[in-house]
């Protein structure tokens, strides 16, 4: 089967950084891309990994290590409105791009 | 560009009732989705359709059906609804051979409750 595993809550102040991680177990392994669901909104979509290493856009960042089957979301330089819930994703092992979504993790940025 | 669209955005049913649920996209993409958001679940796949004219089962296929209408409009239908089917229920579509082919747009949900 398939199946992701991540924290299911992080806390932070302002201004710090925080890694959100993730491992996952699948067949047919094409990538992970990752989400940002604020509470009561629609899930949007934030970054792709399909190769090793680190891809950086602006305060984000995630990393992928196909070996470990592991990657991480770094989020730098932390604001209040970051305070979300944040879901790792492989695709589906049907076809198309249809994907599988870890359970999230719920991010709480304080003051 | 309305992105996707979802309707109703919430809905009270009781047991055994049916109703459709509908999403509509106007990016031109191929691929759409039907996610179904539990508490602690996260999103769980429930249909799928690659292009016009298929669809395929998810995750959680059972007690749900849908109709790819055209390229436009994916719907999913509750035939009996159950009270194990209150949850938010989230449409999304992304494109096929361009860009991220991973990268999902979502509708804003229906929040459905089944009493």
């Amino acid at each position: 089967g398939q199946s992701l595993e991540q924290p299911s809550e992080v806390t932070a102040v302002e201004g710090a950084i925080v890694q959100i991680n993730c491992t996952y177990q699948t067949s047919g392994f094409y990538g992970l891309s990752w989400y940002q669901q604020h509470d009561g909104g629609a899930p949007t979509f934030l970054s792709y990994n399909a190769l090793d290493g680190l891809e950086e856009t602006g305060r984000f960042s995630s990393f992928l290590s196909r070996s470990d089957s592991y990657g991480y979301l770094l989020l730098q330089e932390l604001q209040m409105k970051d305070s979300a819930s944040y879901f790792c994703a492989v695709k589906a092992n049907q076809a198309g791009t249809a994907l599988i979504f870890g359970k999230g993790t719920t991010l709480s940025v304080s003051s | 560009n309305a992105g996707v669209t979802q309707t109703p955005k919430f809905q009270v049913l009781k047991t055994g009732q049916s109703m459709t649920l509908q999403c509509a996209q106007d990016m031109n993409h191929n691929s759409m989705y039907w996610y179904r958001q539990d508490p602690g679940m996260g999103l769980r796949l429930i249909y799928y359709s690659a292009s016009e004219g298929t669809t395929d089962k998810g995750e959680v296929p059972n007690g749900y059906n849908v109709s790819r209408l055209n390229k436009r409009e994916f719907s999913l239908r509750l035939e009996s609804a159950a009270p194990s089917q209150t949850s938010v229920y989230f449409c999304a579509s992304s494109a096929s051979g361009t860009g991220h082919p991973y990268e999902q747009y979502f509708g804003p949900g229906t929040r459905l409750t089944v009493t």
